[in-house]
């Protein structure tokens, strides 16, 4: 079965530079969510979408920005990359509702140098 | 604001004894609770879920009762093998799904053969 799509799978950056992210969700699934997961962390909502539009806003820093395609496609912009930046970005789709549950995506490893 | 406890790890075991690993939950509404398992350096991956009180969520062993007298979803196997060592996370989802998951800090789960 299709599964979430993410990529890179690794992204080395410098400070200041910027980054792009992308996420494929599951067919049929109209829901995106992003989620940031510092080493040895829970992973911390940032941002969801739903159709296209901006559905709930987590701990998302006012230098990223995201937006959702009309193929429902995500993508997650960073920019003014700092050290703090480094970690894992997952991404999860479901069908909308929560009774499903998410999948989530193998996820995004950035390093900020 | 919503939020997940759950037991602070390293949990060390050896194969085939009993697990708990404790899960409790704040939340404003009628949440639907989950189990997800992160294995090193791959996603999360949804073990079980319940959706409403009472509710008995399983899977490969594992299994987790909604309790909402005592806002609790602890996940329980009767004989852990090398193979569930992982990082497990206890999360929630507030009703209509457009938030993103609140997760516990997770647990670092240990069998020894």
């Amino acid at each position: 079965a299709a599964g979430v799509i993410q990529s890179p799978r690794h992204l080395i950056k410098e400070k200041r530079e910027t980054a792009t992210l992308k996420c494929y969700p599951i067919p049929r699934h109209d829901t995106v969510y992003w989620y940031q997961q510092g080493p040895g962390q829970d992973p911390q909502f940032l941002i969801s979408f739903y159709e296209k539009m901006q559905s709930d806003k987590g701990s998302i820093p006012d230098r990223f920005s995201a937006q959702q395609f009309s193929d429902y496609h995500s993508e997650l912009n960073m920019s003014s990359l700092e050290l703090g930046d480094s970690a894992l970005y997952f991404c999860a789709s479901s069908p909308r509702g929560h009774i499903y549950g998410y999948t989530f995506g193998s996820g995004t490893r950035l390093t900020v140098v | 604001g919503d939020s997940v406890t759950q037991m602070e790890g390293p949990v060390t075991l050896s194969e085939e004894a009993f697990l708990t690993i404790n899960c409790t939950y704040t939340a404003t509404g009628y949440p639907s609770l989950f189990w997800y398992v992160q294995y090193p350096g791959e996603g999360l991956q949804l073990l079980l879920k319940a959706t409403k009180a009472d509710d008995k969520g399983s899977n490969k062993g594992f299994e987790a009762t909604y309790r909402k007298e005592t806002t609790s979803f602890h996940l329980e196997k009767g004989s852990v093998q090398v193979s569930d060592s992982a990082v497990y996370f206890c999360a929630l989802s507030e009703e209509g799904g457009a938030d993103g998951l609140t997760f516990g800090k997770g647990t670092h789960l240990i069998i020894q053969p």
